[in-house]
C-alpha cells in the first residue's frame, strides 16, 4: 500500500534561517510527487511538483525540492525562511492510474521565529 | 480566473442530520475531487468525479455520496450525521482526464453537534 511519512511533525526556524523538511514515501511505482502548504483556515496551496526528468524541482516562493529514488525521499528546501512561510506543509504521492486519489503525509506545521 | 469555490464555508449540523456541500471548480477544469481533512486521520480521499461520472473511491461508508453536474460543479452529501464527521471538506479540481495537478478550494468546515 502507498504510504507517505513527513518524521517532523513540528519544526521551529528563525527568519532567515535555511529549511529543510522531510518526506518519505512507500510506493510501487514512479510515483507523482507534490508538496502543498496550507495556511490557517486555507484550502491546499500546490508548491511544487515532480512528475519525471530533472530531480531537483523549483516551486514558487523561493521552495525547491528533490527526489532521491534511492531513498524513496523528496525534501522540501529553502535557503531564507521568512516569517509569512509559517504554515503546514504536505507531500503528497499521487500516481497516473489512481487518478486524484493522493496519499498525503500527516503534514509539518512550520513555525517562524522573528 | 476564479479559483475552486466551495459552499459553505462553515456550517453546523446535529447528529442523524444530513449535509449537503458544493464545489464550483476552476473555470474549463472537469475533474473534482473531494478530501476529508480531520486532526486524527489528516488528508483522506473521498471521491473523484470527471465527466459527471465517478471514477474513484475512497474507504469511506455509503453515507458519503456525490455528484457532478454537466457544467463540472460538484456536490457531496452527508447523511445520518456522526459526530466523527466533524472535518474539514476540501475539493479540489484539474484538467481532467488524468491531470495529475489539484487546486484546492478553502474548504467547508464542517461540525457536528
Amino acid at each position: 500500500a502507498q504510504s507517505v511519512t513527513q518524521p517532523d511533525i513540528h519544526i521551529t526556524v528563525s527568519e532567515g534561517a535555511s529549511l529543510e523538511l522531510r518526506c518519505n514515501y512507500s510506493y510501487g511505482a514512479t510515483p507523482y510527487l507534490f508538496w502543498y502548504v496550507q495556511s490557517p483556515g486555507q484550502g491546499l496551496q500546490l508548491l511544487l511538483k515532480y512528475f519525471s526528468g530533472d530531480t531537483l524541482v523549483q516551486g514558487i516562493k523561493g521552495f525547491e525540492a528533490e527526489f532521491k529514488r534511492s531513498q524513496s525521499s523528496f525534501n522540501l528546501r529553502k535557503p531564507s525562511v521568512h516569517w509569512s512561510d509559517a504554515a503546514e506543509y504536505f507531500c503528497a504521492v499521487g500516481e497516473a492510474d489512481y487518478g486524484q486519489n493522493f496519499v498525503f503525509g500527516p503534514g509539518t506545521r512550520l513555525s517562524v521565529l522573528p | 480566473k476564479a479559483g475552486v469555490t466551495q459552499t459553505p464555508r462553515y456550517l453546523i449540523k446535529t447528529r442523524g442530520q444530513q449535509v449537503t456541500l458544493s464545489c464550483s471548480p476552476i473555470s474549463g477544469h472537469r475533474s473534482v475531487s473531494w478530501y476529508q481533512q480531520t486532526p486524527g486521520q489528516g488528508l483522506q480521499f473521498l471521491f473523484e468525479y470527471f465527466s459527471e461520472t465517478q471514477r474513484n473511491k475512497g474507504n469511506f461508508p455509503g453515507r458519503f455520496s456525490g455528484r457532478q453536474f454537466s457544467n463540472s460543479r460538484s456536490e457531496m452529501n452527508v447523511s445520518t450525521l456522526e459526530l466523527g464527521d466533524s472535518a474539514l471538506y476540501l475539493c479540489a479540481s484539474s484538467l481532467g482526464d488524468r491531470a495529475l495537478e489539484l487546486f484546492f478550494g478553502e474548504g467547508s468546515r464542517l461540525t457536528v453537534l
